[in-house]
């Protein structure tokens, strides 16, 4: 089956940790994004990337980095320097003209 | 002042009504426009995509998009207690890799 799927489902961190999130699509999809979903909120996009070996900052991008080595892959670290961390955490991926789709999110939570 | 904006809710329908869900937006140059529904804890899955004006009909779901004002609407039919969900609209212009994202609104409908 295609899509995008996103792991651990739940994630605890510890102050001072970092920590990384996974997000694998196998839609052939060239774009790959990071969303923080906060309650009440929408969708504030952390980093994007159009290719692999590329990505930029999105509007939150602060105490997170990522990585693009391979098209599938897009994963996001959550580093110490975010000082707020806990949130529900969406991967999507798009190509073309077309829309994106979500994977089904990791919950992060600050111990 | 928000590029797009959506009330929060919550709204609350019997079984059976027609609901109305809507989005403003300031920026003139989106032409595409999607509504995605989200279930708790779960990632937002797409319902609706329409590029430029006009109407859209799947269903029981029609959406609607009117540039001159810039505003869009999704319509339920014949609502169901598991329509009950956060519905987002979102929207981006041609070839932009940003999709922007309103806050979501939480609709229930009570059986």
């Amino acid at each position: 089956d295609g899509g995008i799927t996103q792991s651990p489902k739940y994630l605890f961190r510890k102050e001072g940790q970092n920590v990384t999130l996974s997000c694998e699509q196998n839609l052939n999809h060239d774009a790959m994004y990071w969303y923080r979903q906060d309650p009440g909120q929408g969708l504030r996009l952390i980093y994007y990337s159009q290719i692999v070996n590329d990505f930029q900052k999105g509007d939150i991008a602060e105490g997170y980095s990522v990585s693009r080595e391979k098209k599938e892959s897009f994963p996001l670290t959550v580093t110490s320097a975010q000082k707020n961390p806990t949130a529900f955490y969406l991967c999507a991926s798009r190509t073309g003209a077309d829309t994106q789709y979500f994977g089904p999110g990791t919950r992060l939570t600050v111990l | 002042q928000k590029e797009v904006e959506q009330d929060p809710g919550p709204l609350s329908v019997p079984e059976g009504a027609i609901v109305s869900l809507n989005c403003t937006y300031s920026n003139s140059a989106f032409q595409y426009f999607m509504w995605y529904r989200q279930y708790s804890r779960k990632g937002p899955e797409l319902l609706m995509y329409t590029y430029s004006s006009g109407n859209k009909e799947d269903g029981r779901f029609t959406a609607q998009v009117d540039k001159s004002s810039k505003y869009i609407s999704l319509f339920i039919r014949d609502s169901q207690p598991s329509d009950s969900a956060t519905y987002l609209c979102a929207m981006r212009n041609t070839g932009g890799f940003k999709t922007i994202f309103g806050a979501g609104t939480r609709l229930f409908v009570k059986a």
